[in-house]
């Protein structure tokens, strides 16, 4: 089963605004990873947050976790035609060593 | 290597064949994993290994899968009597540490038909 679930499912937006991509998830956790994948091509870690964080930022990324409602979001500002992708969150539940994720969020950003 | 290496990119046997896909993780990851990936959805858990042993094999999803790590290193996913619902991405990761971010390959793309 999967813990986590993105959305929304698809998102389609111009070059320079800015997306965003939500992620909730079931169980307490260790910490959370968001990935992108393009098309056809392995998965790419973008950024991992802590439990006992709530927002971090990494270039064009931000990142934010809400432990109490079981949820997290990545924005990208800025967006970029190279930035069309699938993106994934990835929940590690405390005390476990596997990563488990979402089904994804494909993103589209139009020149 | 400087990534990790899976083999073959693309694999198209028949129904029922046997079927071996192998991962060279990056050099000193002692954790390993395999995922499998439909089209549509995300990477799903297959197994991991911590050094040479299965530490968790929960998402193998029945006996006809199997893996193996004999030496901690390079790893092989072994898929008997495949059938066509087994058509997916195996996707295959390495790390140092098992609560950080994991490095995956390219994947190996089976076809059953």
């Amino acid at each position: 089963s999967q813990q986590g679930e993105e959305d929304p499912q698809a998102l389609s937006i111009q070059e320079g605004e800015n997306a965003t991509m939500n992620c909730s998830y079931k169980t307490s956790i260790n910490n959370l990873q968001w990935y992108r994948q393009n098309s056809g091509r392995g998965l790419v870690h973008l950024i991992l947050i802590r439990s006992n964080e709530r927002e971090k930022h990494s270039g064009r990324l931000r990142v934010t976790l809400d432990t109490s409602k079981k949820s997290s979001s990545l924005l990208i500002t800025a967006s970029r035609a190279a930035d069309t992708a699938s993106y994934f969150c990835a929940t590690r539940i405390s005390g476990y060593s596997t990563l488990t994720f979402g089904k994804g969020t494909m993103l589209l950003v139009s020149p | 290597g400087a990534g990790v290496s899976q083999t073959p990119s693309n694999k198209v046997t028949e129904k029922g064949k046997y079927v071996e896909l192998r991962c060279d993780p990056i050099s000193g990851h002692t954790a390993l994993y395999w995922y499998r990936q439909s089209l549509g959805q995300g990477p799903e858990f297959l197994i991991y290994f911590q050094g040479t042993g299965a530490a968790d094999d929960s998402g193998l999803p029945n006996d006809r899968f199997f893996a193996v790590r004999p030496e901690g290193s390079v790893s092989t996913l072994k898929i008997q009597r495949t059938e066509r619902g087994d058509s997916a991405v195996y996707l295959c990761a390495s790390t140092q540490t098992n609560t950080g971010e994991l490095f995956f390959g390219e994947g190996s793309r089976l076809t059953v038909l």
